[in-house]
C-alpha cells in the first residue's frame, strides 16, 4: 500500500516570497491533517480536513496560510509571504474515518522541510 | 490545554543498554496515548499505543503503559540496538486531535 506523497522534499526561499506544498494521501483515507514541526519541537496541528471540509483550523497563521483540499483527496498547503519563523518541517497525515472511535491512526508522509532566507 | 512533557535529550547510549524515556500528560479528558518514531530521513512511525488506563503497548521490544496515577507513558527497551537510533515523540489524543511532546533524540553506539 503506498504511504502518504508529499512534495517537494525541500524548499529554500526568501522571506515574502510565495510557497506551496503538495500532500496526496493514503487511498481511502478521509482525513487530512498538516503540521509544522519546528526544530527542536514536536508537531503542531495546523489543519485538519475531513474529506474537503476543514473540521479545525484554529492553529493555521491565516492571514498567511492557507490550505484546501477542493475534491476530498490531495491538499496544498499555501504560505504567502514567508516569514522566517516559518522555517520548519510541514508534514501531511492521513487517517480513515471510523465512527465512534476516539482516535483513528495517523499515517505520516516524509515531510518538506522549508527554509527561509 | 491538552499538554505532553517528555525527557529532553539527547540521549546517548551503548548497544544492549536500557533506555527508559520518560513522558507525562495533561489529564484532561480520556486520551489515548502513544510512542511515535522518527528514524533519520523518514516520516513519523507510530511505535506503540495505549487507550485507557493500564494498558501496556509494546512493539519491537519496546512497552509503555498507560499510567493514570501518574499520568504517565514512559517508554523502555531492555536492550537496545544500533538501528533504534531516532527521534521519539511521545503524544496524546483527545477528540481526534494529536499533542505531541519536543521528541528525545536517542543514539546508540556499536
Amino acid at each position: 500500500e503506498a504511504g502518504v506523497a508529499q512534495s517537494p522534499r525541500y524548499k529554500i526561499i526568501e522571506k515574502r516570497q510565495s510557497v506551496a506544498f503538495w500532500c496526496n494521501p493514503i487511498s481511502g483515507h478521509a482525513t487530512l491533517y498538516w503540521y509544522q514541526q519546528i526544530l527542536g519541537q514536536g508537531p503542531k496541528l495546523l489543519i485538519q480536513f475531513q474529506n474537503n471540509g476543514v473540521v479545525d483550523d484554529s492553529q493555521l497563521p491565516k492571514d498567511r496560510f492557507s490550505a484546501e483540499r477542493l475534491k476530498g483527496v490531495d491538499s496544498t498547503l499555501k504560505i504567502q509571504p514567508a516569514k522566517l519563523e516559518d522555517s520548519a518541517v510541514y508534514l501531511c497525515a492521513s487517517s480513515l474515518w471510523v465512527a465512534g472511535d476516539s482516535y483513528n491512526e495517523q499515517f505520516f508522509g516524509p515531510g518538506t522541510r522549508l527554509t527561509v532566507l | 490545554g491538552d499538554s505532553v512533557t517528555q525527557m529532553e535529550g539527547p540521549v546517548t547510549l551503548s548497544e544492549e543498554a536500557f533506555l527508559t524515556i520518560n513522558c507525562t500528560y495533561t489529564a484532561t479528558g480520556y486520551p489515548s496515548l502513544f510512542w511515535y518514531v522518527q528514524y533519520p530521513g523518514e516520516g513519523l512511525q507510530l511505535l506503540l499505543k495505549a487507550t485507557k488506563a493500564d494498558d501496556k503497548g509494546s512493539n519491537k521490544g519496546f512497552e509503555a503503559t498507560y499510567r493514570k496515577e501518574t499520568t504517565s507513558f514512559h517508554l523502555e527497551k531492555g536492550s537496545v540496538q544500533v538501528s533504534d537510533s531516532a527521534v521519539y515523540f511521545c503524544a496524546r489524543s483527545n477528540d481526534y486531535k494529536l499533542s505531541f511532546g519536543a521528541g528525545t533524540t536517542v543514539t546508540v553506539r556499536a
